[in-house]
């Protein structure tokens, strides 16, 4: 069973530039979610894609965007890049909730994009 | 009222010990209390999780203690070893909101000395 994947490890950009992270979800799961974890804080919900769909979202500006592709990997995207957008980007897939008996809440975490923005 | 307060900030304990970190939290909503472990450069790994209908579950040396009237849930580790050593973070979510959101605490950074 593969798990979740990110990429790039790391990622340096300027002050108004564009970014794209990328993430592959563990097998069987149909849901993705991207968290924004800064420097020894607890990781933070940007939003939830379901069926190529954006279902939820946390208090994060419109220039954070999202992609899902059929084959359930995504993109998040951020806009007009600020200096505190540097933080660790984190990836979770889980099954939707009724699709796994007891796993359904249950999130995995891949190892996350280091973006630090200069 | 999304927000889940974690403490202690820093744990130092010995080998053999017991490690203890409390989380609280306020929305009545939440129906999922996960705890999740994260080495440096590593993301978040899921150690043991609990619904509000049970007090306490245990999984090896990891327990989760949950008290539902008082809005409090607590994460106990027992014969703590150097290979604990770890950022530990409480979590909550509820099933209302349609989707699954994660509310994090702060962490806990633990150092189990040997």
């Amino acid at each position: 069973e593969t798990g979740v994947t990110q990429s790039p490890t790391h990622l340096i950009k300027t002050r108004g530039q564009q970014v794209t992270l990328r993430c592959s979800s563990q097998s069987g799961h149909n849901t993705v979610s991207w968290y924004q974890q800064a420097l020894g804080q607890g990781p933070q919900f940007i939003f939830q894609y379901y069926r190529e769909e954006e279902n939820g979202r946390g208090n994060f500006p419109p220039r954070f965007s999202g992609l899902q592709f059929p084959n359930y990997s995504s993109e998040l995207n951020v806009n007009a890049l600020e200096l505190d957008d540097s933080a660790l980007y984190l990836c979770a897939s889980s099954p939707f909730p009724g699709q796994g008996a007891g796993e359904s809440d249950t999130q995995y975490f891949g190892p996350g994009t280091r973006l630090t923005v200069l | 009222q999304q927000q889940v307060k974690q403490s202690p900030q820093s744990l130092i304990v010995q080998k053999g010990g017991i490690s203890i970190i409390n989380c609280a939290y306020e929305n009545t909503a939440f129906d999922y209390f996960p705890w999740y472990q994260q080495f440096p450069g590593k993301g978040p790994a899921l150690l043991i999780a609990i619904r509000p209908d049970v007090s306490e579950k245990k999984e090896g040396r990891f327990t989760i203690s949950f008290n539902k009237s008082a809005k409090q849930f607590s994460l106990h580790i027992m014969d703590s070893q150097p290979g604990d050593s770890a950022t530990y973070f409480c979590a909550a979510s509820d099933a209302y909101t349609g989707f699954q959101k994660l509310v994090f605490g702060t962490g806990t950074r633990l150092l189990v000395s040997p």
